[in-house]
Formats: C-alpha cells, structure tokens, sequence
C-alpha cells in the first residue's frame, strides 16, 4: 500500500513555456499533499503543503504565481511550473498523507519517485 | 520549531560493517520521527518511524533506530552493512497536531558501502 505516482518522470522544456506535474495516490485518499524541490546533493525544499479542495499554502519565499499547485481530487495534485526558465531546472518531488481504507489519518508522508525538469 | 541534525554527511562503511547514521533533532513538543531512504534519481522511501510507543523501532531491510528523548538523538543502525543499502538517508522530524505533518529534514547522509 501507499504508493504515490508522478508524471512525467522527466521533462525536457523550452525557456517561457509552461509545464505540468502530476501527482497520484494510487491506493489511499490523499488529504493532504505536498510538493517539494530538491537541488544536486540537497536536502529536500518545501515549496508549498495542498488539502484537497483548498488553495494551497505556499512556503516562504516560493512565487505562488510561478508554481501553481491544483488538489482538485483526494487522489491527484498538480504542479504546474508557469514560463518556465532554466533556473527552474531541478528535481521535484510530491508526497501525500491520508486515508486508508478501513483505518484513520496516517502521520506519515509517501512519496513519489519525482520528476526531473530540465528547463533549456 | 523544530530542527534536525545529521551528523557526517557522507558515511563510508566495508560490506559486512555496522552501518551507524546519526540524527539529532530539536523539538519543543513530542516529536513525530522518520528516517527515508533515497536511490539516485528516485524519490524517498520510507525506512521507519517512531511516533509513539517502544522506542526502539524496526523498520526495512533490516534497519532500526532508537529515540532516546535525553539525548534527543534518533540514530539509524543496521548490523551489517550491504552493496544495495548505498544510497542518500534523510532523518526527518514532525508532530501531531495542526501541522498537517510537515516534515522538517535533515541535509542528509551519503552511506557508500566498499567491497
């Protein structure tokens, strides 16, 4: 159980174009999902924390505007990187917490396998 | 808030060796506590957790921590060290309540493992 899927898993883009990321829980209901940033040999970046059917909850310093994040559904959160520019290169990575059929609230954060934006 | 600390960020061990990672955090309330396991170019996999309960945790492929509240240390151990448990390990650290469980991590360790 808890699997969470991303796609694409890696994405090749032009300069000021847009690109979205998909984010899954496979075999529970995601409440809350999160999205991270993760650079060459650092640790992971919070760039902002979604509950299904809210606005999302931007960390400081991450341009809402820039990274607009979707929870439209318990099982799917998107990422959408707006005008993308090569400094947006990076690795991003989802997670998500939630229910399980049959049991509560789990306090523990599953991720996906993340995705590789390469921004040209 | 909250803080976590790993201590080495880069950790080399034989095969067969006690694999010792070590994590310290910072938390004025009781803390939530994981460690994950991350291949290259992969996303994080969930080691263990403590959150309540005995302190001494077991977790996958034979890795486990201890929290010890006086040291507010929660070090990972694995008795002997294998070629497939090379890999980055990050120690994270939340609690219950209106956080919606927000992890704080750690910078993360690099465990080689040599032949």
């Amino acid at each position: 159980g808890a699997v969470v899927s991303q796609h694409p898993s890696r994405v090749i883009c032009k300069s000021g174009t847009s690109v979205k990321i998909e984010c899954r829980s496979l075999d529970f209901q995601a409440t809350t999902m999160f999205w991270y940033r993760q650079f060459p040999k650092k640790s992971l970046m919070l760039m902002a924390t979604s509950n299904e059917g809210s606005k999302a909850t931007y960390e400081q310093g991450v341009e809402k505007d820039k990274f607009l994040i979707n929870h439209a559904s318990l099982t799917l959160s998107t990422l959408t990187v707006t005008s993308a520019h090569p400094e947006d290169s990076s690795f991003y990575i989802c997670s998500a917490r939630g229910h399980f059929r049959g049991s509560g609230t789990t306090d523990t954060q599953y991720f996906g396998p993340g995705t590789r934006l390469t921004v040209l | 808030a909250q803080s976590v600390t790993q201590l080495g960020s880069h950790v080399s061990v034989s095969e067969g060796a006690l694999v010792l990672l070590r994590c310290n955090y910072s938390s004025s309330v009781p803390p939530y506590l994981f460690w994950y396991v991350q291949y290259p170019n992969q996303g994080l996999q969930l080691l263990l957790k403590y959150t309540t309960g005995a302190t001494l945790v077991k977790g996958i492929n034979g890795f486990e921590a201890e929290f010890k509240k006086s040291e507010t240390s929660f070090h990972l151990t694995k008795p002997s060290a294998h070629m497939s448990d090379a890999a980055e390990y990050f120690c994270a650290v939340t609690f219950s309540g209106g956080s919606n469980y927000k992890l704080t991590f750690g910078k993360g360790t690099l465990l080689t493992v040599n032949p």
